[in-house]
């Protein structure tokens, strides 16, 4: 079974530095998806970034960014120049592998603060 | 492009009252999940729908169903409420739903949040 470890419940940043948010993983699948999402207080969850398993290269996105280590099955999220607006949940996520059913198991979210 | 909608945003029902909740995927989505968020619990899948057909479902009881209409929307019930049930519910659409295609982001409506008192 899959599942998703985020060990940090909540993070503080002030407004302008970059700030990670862990993530590791276990999986037994050689074949996987791992996203992160933004959840503000409003509810939405916000897609952000997504890295596949054979990817070659970290994914990138704006001012996001993913830490993948796959020999280590970590996915950390780095936020640089963290913005008053970053302020929110912060929730990884993994797929299973393509052929079926994608359900995304999620880890149990980061509440990160942005400091003025 | 229009994100995916869900109706109705708030809900407050009591004890053994049922629910029917809808969600409207992005438009050319043909996949939609379900997921129940609780303090508690964190995210739970709930099912997910391809087709009008439920491809998976999580570990719910039989009071939670859905069904997918030909045009993807989505709707869930939730017969019998319990209090356990108040939650946020979250609709998830995915552009493709094919075997032997990379993974697809889910992207998530605003959700439904339910009070069951």
């Amino acid at each position: 079974a899959q599942k998703i470890t985020q060990t940090q419940p909540g993070m503080f940043v002030q407004e302008k530095e970059a700030v990670t948010l862990d993530c590791t993983y276990d999986t037994s699948d050689p074949s996987y998806g791992l996203f992160w999402y933004k959840q503000p207080s409003s509810g939405e969850m916000i897609f952000l970034i997504y890295q596949g398993s054979y990817d070659q290269q970290n994914a990138t996105e704006g001012r996001y960014s993913l830490n993948f280590q796959k020999a280590r099955k970590s996915a950390n999220l780095v936020i640089s120049a963290s913005q008053l607006g970053d302020s929110a949940m912060y929730f990884c996520a993994m797929t299973p592998p393509p052929g079926g059913s994608e359900k995304l198991v999620f880890g149990k979210g980061t509440k990160l603060t942005v400091n003025p | 492009k229009a994100g995916v909608t869900q109706t109705p945003r708030y809900l407050i029902k009591t004890r053994g009252q049922q629910v029917t909740l809808s969600c409207s995927p992005i438009s050319g989505h043909r996949s939609v999940s379900w997921y129940q968020q609780t303090p508690g619990q964190g995210l739970q899948f709930l099912f997910e729908y391809f087709s009008e057909t439920q491809r998976n479902k999580g570990n719910f009881p039989g009071r939670f169903s859905g069904r997918q209409f030909s045009n993807s929307r989505s709707e869930m019930n939730v017969s019998t409420l319990e209090l356990g049930d108040s939650a946020l519910y979250l609709c998830a659409s995915r552009r493709q739903g094919t075997s032997g295609v990379s993974t697809d982001t889910q992207y998530f409506g605003p959700g439904t949040r339910l009070t069951v008192l």
